[in-house]
Order: C-alpha cells, then structure tokens, then sequence
C-alpha cells in the first residue's frame, strides 16, 4: 500500500532553534517528493521538490534531503523563527495509469516559542 | 488570478441537504485536484482534471460526490446528502500539469450539523 508516514507528530522548539522533520514513504513507482509548509487555515505551499537522483534541496533556512534507497527524506529547520510555526507535510508523487498521484503524510506540526 | 481561490471559505450546512464547493484554478493551468482533509490529518484525495475531463476519480468515496470542470478552468465539487462525516476542509490546487509544482487554494471549510 502506498503511504507516507511522518515523524515525530509534533514538536515545540524554542525559536533560533535547529529541528529535524521526518518522512519515511513506501510508495512505488517513486516520481518525486516534497515538503510543504500548511499554516493554520490556509493551503499548503511548496517549500522544497526533489527527484529521485537529487540527495538534498535547500531553500533559505529549510533543506530537504532524500534518501531514495532507504525512502527517507527529512527536512531541516535552521535558526528556527516564531513564522515556522505551522504544520509540514511531506508528500509524495508517483505516476499510475498515466496520471500522477500525490500521497500526503498526515503532517509534523510544529511551534515555534519565543 | 494571482492564485487559486475557492467559493465559499466556510459553509455550514443540515445533514442531508446539498452543497456546492467552487475552485477558480490558476489562470493557464490544465490540471486541477480536489482534496479532503479531516482535522490533524494530511490532505487525502479525491478527484484529479486534466483539462474538461476526470482523469482520476478514484479518490471520491462514494456517489454522494460528484465534480465538473466543464470549461476546462473552474471546478466544482458536488455533494449530495450531506452526512456529518463529511465536515471536513475541502482544498483545491492547480498545476500547469505533470510533476509540475500544484498551487493550493486556502480550501473550503464545511461543516456538517
């Protein structure tokens, strides 16, 4: 069954704090995977897209990495700021019958403290 | 427009009647999807547009839902009968199609009482 599965399910970190999100996915055939960032209320929003060959993708303070043989990816969170409070999904997209699929993990949500 | 929008952000509605959700999709963009997502939960899908027609309807979970794009630009998404399972945020993204990147809407939120 494809699933994506993140981990820990939430986290509280004081802010300039480093974090660590985790993703680990069973999903096949593997087209890429991405992270995004949900704030409370509002649609999801891109933060990072990696393909099969790419082992980390940065974007500012967030960086992604993928690990294609374990089906791993993580993101990491430097210098965290109270704006990184939200919820971050990663999620991963396969091709079937032509069309692509996207599978979301449930979500890591996180709050930033000053 | 600038991004996707979705008619009305929330709705509130009587177990059994029937409602409407819309999506305006990103000017330009083909394809179109539709998500459900319960609270604490990631997104789940339900229905994916490739210009006018359903490409993957396999993710609506039952025949209470129904959804038209029948310009190829504005969705909408159509449930009978409401049931108070179905109260959910309802999310739209638009795409230029393929493994491009999708844009989401800031969803629909439906309440069922």
């Amino acid at each position: 069954k494809n699933q994506v599965e993140q981990s820990p399910q939430s986290l509280i970190i004081l802010e300039g704090k480093n974090c660590t999100l985790q993703c680990n996915y069973t999903v096949s055939p593997f087209s890429n995977l991405r992270w995004y960032k949900q704030d409370t209320g509002r649609g999801p929003v891109s933060l990072t897209i990696m393909t099969f060959s790419e082992n980390t993708k940065s974007n500012g303070r967030y960086t992604a990495t993928l690990d294609a043989d374990t089906k791993q990816s993580s993101l990491h969170i430097t210098a965290s700021q109270l704006s990184d409070s939200a919820s971050y999904i990663c999620v991963v997209i396969f091709t079937t019958s032509g069309t692509y699929k996207y599978i979301f993990g449930t979500g890591t949500r996180l709050k930033v403290l000053a | 427009g600038a991004g996707v929008s979705q008619t009305p952000s929330n709705k509130v509605t009587e177990k059994g009647k029937y409602v409407e959700l819309r999506c305006d999709p990103i000017s330009g963009h083909t394809a179109l999807y539709w998500y459900r997502q319960s609270l604490g939960q990631g997104p789940e899908f339900l229905i994916y547009f490739q210009g006018t027609g359903a490409a993957d309807d396999s993710g609506l979970p039952n025949d209470r839902f129904f959804a038209v794009r029948p310009e190829g630009s504005v969705s909408t998404l159509k449930i009978q009968r409401t049931e108070r399972g179905d109260s959910a945020v309802y999310l739209c993204a638009s795409s230029l199609g393929g493994l491009t990147e999708a844009f989401f809407g800031q969803g629909t939120r439906l309440t069922v009482v």
